[in-house]
């Protein structure tokens, strides 16, 4: 079985500039995350989706963030403009239930220089 | 507000021994805690859990243990071994919602 992926696994942008990440979750999990770890700290929950619809965006930080889940299938998470706090590691994970625990992708190193 | 706190950065411990991470929590209505173990360039990966109306779960050399009233757990792991050497997230989860709220995690280090 296949993990979670996450693309690309680095990404250096300019401040200003657009970058698109891209997660595709275990085939057949309903449940996917978007989590991301700033500077070392604590890693936090963005949002969840239930296959294509968001059921918790309580933590996307501003309307910068754009996520979307085509068909239920892969997510993209869209930061647009990006500024340089938004530098840092974004984790998706999946899951097949909501019982079930978490598998989480080895994240993408956005960098904002 | 940070709702799971794990107060130490880093540990170093000998190989063989006991390594014990802690992990302090503020929201009473948390019901589960996680632990989980990164390495570099990877994702976190699920390695115990408790329920809070358990206090104590072992899985092997790890145990977790829980004390509500002081809103507290810690990981233990016996022996430890070089491949321990990790940053451990401690996560916690309130009733049915599924999001994690994770403490910032400790880097674990196992001497030989």
């Amino acid at each position: 079985e296949a993990g979670v992926t996450q693309f690309p696994s680095h990404s250096v942008i300019e401040k200003g500039q657009t970058v698109t990440l891209r997660c595709d979750p275990i085939s057949g999990h309903d449940n996917l995350y978007w989590y991301r770890r700033v500077m070392g700290k604590e890693i936090k929950f963005l949002l969840h989706f239930v296959k294509e619809s968001k059921q918790d965006e309580s933590g996307m930080p501003n309307n910068r963030f754009l996520a979307e889940r085509t068909g239920g299938t892969y997510s993209t998470l869209k930061v647009q403009p990006a500024e340089l706090e938004d530098s840092g590691v974004y984790f998706c994970a999946s899951s097949q239930d909501l019982g079930s625990g978490y598998t989480f992708g080895s994240g993408t190193r956005l960098t904002v220089v | 507000d940070q709702q799971v706190k794990q107060n130490s950065p880093s540990l170093s411990v000998q190989e063989g021994r006991i390594s014990i991470l802690n992990c302090d929590y503020t929201n009473s209505m948390f019901d589960y805690f996680l632990w989980y173990k990164k390495y570099p360039a990877e994702g976190p990966t699920f390695l115990i859990s408790i329920s809070s109306i358990k206090d104590k779960n072992e899985d092997g050399r790890f145990t977790v243990f829980l004390n509500k009233s002081a809103k507290h757990l810690s990981l233990h792991i016996v022996p430890s071994q070089p491949g321990d050497s990790a940053v451990y997230f401690c996560a916690a989860r309130q009733g049915g919602a599924q999001k994690l709220v994770f403490g910032q995690g400790t880097r674990l280090t196992i001497n030989p």
